[in-house]
């Protein structure tokens, strides 16, 4: 049912930078902002960035996020092992639904 | 620090209702200011929005499974639950419930719990 759509995998090795991208419709990511999660595996999501570019605290500024028009993007840089995980990207639909993305699976070489 | 803890079944006869309750320490629901939502998470899947709840009942449903999904809130407990009829093995997932803080245009879930598997099956 995911309406946002992700490439399934991503790689790079460490210090590389990774970009995931996050491809919706003008009810989604074109009219409202977008949230990116991290799911460590065996683990629930954990918030990475909200509302397109902004980190929680604790987050580290290797991680960042952009948006525009009805795609959005995560960036890692200086990517880590510990950044092994799958990635998700969220946004709220018109059609009262709040949509997640398909997730991307990124693996350190 | 908001801790959220899923508790229920974790195997269901198909055609009969999933019960699952979600148990919030460290703040109070009725406190408000946050909804209370419940997502899951099929096998080796991606994620799904299920729905979420406000303290004061309100509530906003997937329209996918409106139908068969009620969420409702026990403040006195400090706890909300979800109960989905008419399970199929389609159903089974993992389940988990989050706290939700409304933020700009779209929601964000802050905290989660750690997730409970519900397996559909005679």
């Amino acid at each position: 049912q995911s309406v946002l759509t992700q490439p399934p995998s991503a790689s790079g090795t460490p210090g590389q930078r990774v970009t995931i991208s996050c491809s919706g419709s003008s009810s989604n990511i074109g009219s409202n902002t977008v949230n990116w999660y991290q799911q460590l595996p065996g683990t629930a999501p954990k918030l990475l960035i909200y509302s397109n570019n902004q980190r929680p605290s604790g987050v580290p500024d290797r991680f960042s996020g952009s948006k525009s028009g009805t795609s959005a993007s995560l960036a890692i840089s200086g990517l880590q092992s510990e950044d092994e995980a799958d990635y998700y990207c969220a946004a709220w639909d018109d059609s009262l639904c709040y949509v997640f993305g398909t997730g991307t699976k990124v693996t350190v070489l | 620090q908001v801790q959220l803890q899923e508790s229920g079944p974790g195997l269901v006869k198909p055609s009969q209702t999933l019960s699952l309750t979600c148990t919030v320490s460290g703040g109070s629901i009725s406190s408000g200011g946050y909804y209370w939502s419940w997502i899951r998470q099929h096998p080796g899947k991606g994620l799904e929005w299920i729905g979420y709840i406000y303290y004061s009942g309100s509530t906003y449903y997937n329209p996918s499974l409106k139908s068969r999904v009620t969420i409702s809130v026990d403040t006195s407990k400090n706890q909300f639950s979800l109960k989905l009829s008419s399970v199929t093995a389609a159903d089974t997932a993992v389940y988990y419930c989050a706290r939700v803080l409304p933020y700009d245009t779209t929601p964000l879930f802050d905290y989660w719990g750690q997730g409970t598997l519900v397996t559909v099956s005679s």
